[in-house]
């Protein structure tokens, strides 16, 4: 079991579908990250919260949209994605926002297919 | 800048011991080893800051010299356990993890 939990553990949706990932984390961690990782290929960052607001957007297309509820929760909104989407999603968190001295804790990840 | 990994696969019986390599081309400031299991999340091991030092972790050990812009994954004694894909994670200084493509191994009785 990890401490970082991700919901759900498998999604399978058409392109036409609006879905949401759901991401939580209670270690009091203040930065928060979405990766998406494909077989047999390192995971690839998309986005960093920090202090609950949006630090890093790695040159991620629209139809992926972060939000960060609160120092908790992150959630990544679904929307019009293409078949190339089709990956694992994976949250991370790490206690303070300097990424370089600290350990990130990544949840078991949502498996995502797009039909 | 992604780093570079080697091996990209190596396969040890249990009890032998196995060195993976992670080199920059870009000055950093730290470098980040993590282990995934097929179909599990990564796991941190550990993180070397610029300095040199030698970190363990259980009989896995690594080093970091800056100046060569690298850094070792010392595997010692490997159990069955240790079967995974290792990766290193660089960054420039407060700048996103960048991570190599990984090593896979594989640990056989």
């Amino acid at each position: 079991d990890t401490e970082v939990t991700q919901t759900p553990k498998h999604l399978v949706m058409g392109m036409t579908n609006k879905k949401s990932l759901k991401c939580e984390q209670h270690m009091g961690h203040r930065a928060m990250y979405w990766y998406k990782q494909k077989a047999k290929k390192p995971p690839e960052l998309m986005f960093v919260y920090s202090y609950e607001k949006l630090s890093i957007n790695e040159s991620v297309p629209s139809r992926f949209s972060p939000e960060c509820p609160n120092s908790s929760l992150l959630n990544l909104h679904l929307h019009a994605l293409q078949p190339e989407d089709s990956a694992l999603y994976l949250c991370a968190s790490s206690q303070g926002v300097r990424v370089g001295d600290e350990p990130q804790h990544f949840g078991d990840g949502t498996r995502l297919s797009i039909l | 800048q992604q780093p570079v990994q080697s091996p990209q696969a190596v396969i040890l019986r249990e009890g032998e011991d196995a060195v993976i390599n992670c080199s920059s081309s870009k000055a950093l400031y730290s470098v980040h080893w993590y282990r995934q299991k097929h179909g599990e999340a990564p796991v941190f091991l550990m993180i070397l800051l610029k300095g040199g030092e030698q970190k363990g972790h259980e009989k896995i050990s690594a080093s970091f010299n800056e100046k060569k812009q690298q850094s070792s994954l010392y595997l010692t004694a490997s159990q069955l356990s240790y079967s995974g894909t290792y990766f290193c994670g660089t960054e420039k200084g407060n700048t996103p993890l960048v991570f190599g493509k990984g090593t896979r191994l594989s640990v056989i009785a």
